[in-house]
């Protein structure tokens, strides 16, 4: 089954503690992204990447980083996180960007105390 | 920059009569349109998508989109709302100028009575 998979589903973690939030897609998708949703603000891209070893900043990757050693996965770190990164995280890939569709993950939901 | 504005956080509609979710959009040039929604504690699921084909657009459940240029907007219609309907519709443009961002609006939760 095509699918983007991400674990954890649900994290509580103290703020400072190194976490990573893993994504894998099986659809030899060429782009992948990763988005906070956040009440009132929609979904906000923090990185994406265009293919392995290509990666760019979306609008808010401040506290965030990404890598792609391969192209079927898309691990966002937060090296020391913060109570404002308390959010709903979104992985999600596509064949092409601009004219396909984005397949998302079912969400990770993060509590950073 | 390219941006999008959903004109709507809230609207609520009968089952069975027309839905309307407002979306405009500001780009340079012919943008790349997609409308999304997700329904309660679910991922996103796309619509349908606009890429410079045809301006009337349909999409799945019965939803269709018009892209009309000179208003820049690209609302999302349905004749009829059925109470499946009911969640948070996002109006999505995409950057081309040498980067691929993805850029949401704010959302449009639809409630829709019995």
């Amino acid at each position: 089954e095509a699918q983007v998979t991400q674990n954890p589903r649900y994290l509580i973690t103290v703020t400072g503690k190194k976490l990573t939030v893993t994504c894998s897609q099986n659809m030899n998708h060429e782009y992948m992204s990763w988005y906070r949703q956040d009440p009132g603000l929609g979904l906000r891209q923090i990185y994406y990447s265009m293919n392995v070893e290509v990666t760019d900043k979306g609008d808010v990757p401040e506290g965030y980083k990404v890598s792609r050693k391969e192209k079927r996965n898309f691990p966002l770190i937060l090296e020391s996180p913060s109570p404002n990164q308390t959010s709903l995280y979104f992985c999600a890939s596509s064949l092409s960007p601009a004219h396909y569709e984005q397949y998302f993950g079912p969400g990770t939901r993060l509590t950073v105390t | 920059a390219q941006s999008v504005t959903q004109l709507d956080s809230h609207v609520s509609v009968s089952e069975g009569t027309p839905v309307l979710l407002r979306c405009n959009y500001s780009s340079s040039y012919s943008p790349s349109l997609f409308w999304y929604v997700q329904h309660p504690n679910k991922g996103l699921q796309l619509l349908l998508k606009y890429t410079s084909a045809a301006t009337l657009v349909k999409g799945i459940n019965g939803f269709e989109a018009e892209f009309k240029k000179s208003e820049t907007s690209f609302h999302l219609t349905k004749p009829s709302a059925h109470m499946s309907d009911a969640a948070e519709y996002f109006c999505v443009v995409i950057t081309t100028e040498g980067t691929y961002k993805y850029i949401f609006g704010t959302g449009t939760r639809l409630k829709v009575l019995a």
